[in-house]
């Protein structure tokens, strides 16, 4: 079945304590991305990646890193967490981000808590 | 950068009314205008998109327009059911070297009996 995965789905953690939310996709897609999801802001991209080793910043990339080691799984690491970055984070991926567009395909959500 | 903006942020209709939700973007370079449809508690999922060769697209009950002068689309959801309550989100991108999806802020659309 075509997918995209998170880990964990569920994360409460206390500020700085690093963490890293796990995302793969099984469809060979070379683009993925993360986004932030908060009340009344909407989906805010975070990094994406256009392809293995190619990441570039989104929107709110501040506290947060990625890497693209391989082409199914792009994770998401916050160094030093902090309050501020309690939210609901999606990974997607979709088959080509540059020249085409595309449906983007999201994994099912980490609920992220940082006290 | 880009922006959308996205309008209103909530929708109540009654069971068979149209709905529209609009959208403005400011990058007159963006050509790809996604619309993503998200239920409570689930994640975002495409249902309809458009690019910017086009001014209108159809499925079934779901249709989209895209004005490119006055940079601006909007989403029009005929025959409305009580499954189609959810939050919806636009969203503007340019494809080339770079593709940050930028997307609207949602809107919460309620069906009613």
């Amino acid at each position: 079945e075509a997918q995209v995965t998170q880990n964990p789905r569920y994360l409460i953690t206390v500020t700085g304590k690093k963490l890293t939310v796990t995302c793969s996709q099984n469809m060979n897609h070379e683009y993925m991305s993360w986004y932030r999801q908060d009340p009344g802001l909407g989906l805010r991209q975070i990094y994406y990646s256009m392809n293995v080793e190619v990441t570039d910043k989104g929107d709110v990339p501040e506290g947060y890193k990625v890497s693209r080691k391989e082409k199914r799984n792009f994770p998401l690491i916050l160094e030093s967490p902090s309050p501020n970055q309690t939210s609901l984070y999606f990974c997607a991926s979709s088959l080509s981000g540059a020249g085409g567009g595309g449906t983007q395909y999201f994994g099912p959500g980490t609920r992220l808590t940082v006290l | 950068g880009e922006n959308v903006e996205q309008h209103p942020s909530t929708l109540s209709v009654q069971e068979g009314d149209s709905a529209v939700i609009k959208c403005t973007y400011s990058d007159s370079a963006s050509n790809y205008f996604p619309w993503y449809k998200q239920e409570l508690g689930k994640r975002p999922q495409l249902i309809i998109d458009i690019r910017s060769n086009v001014g209108e697209k159809k499925d079934q009950r779901i249709a989209v327009t895209l004005n490119k002068t006055a940079k601006h689309f909007s989403l029009h959801i005929t025959e409305t059911q009580p499954e189609d309550s959810a939050v919806y989100f636009c969203a503007a991108l340019r494809t080339g070297t770079a593709s940050k999806l930028t997307f609207g802020t949602g809107t919460r659309l309620q069906v009613t009996l």
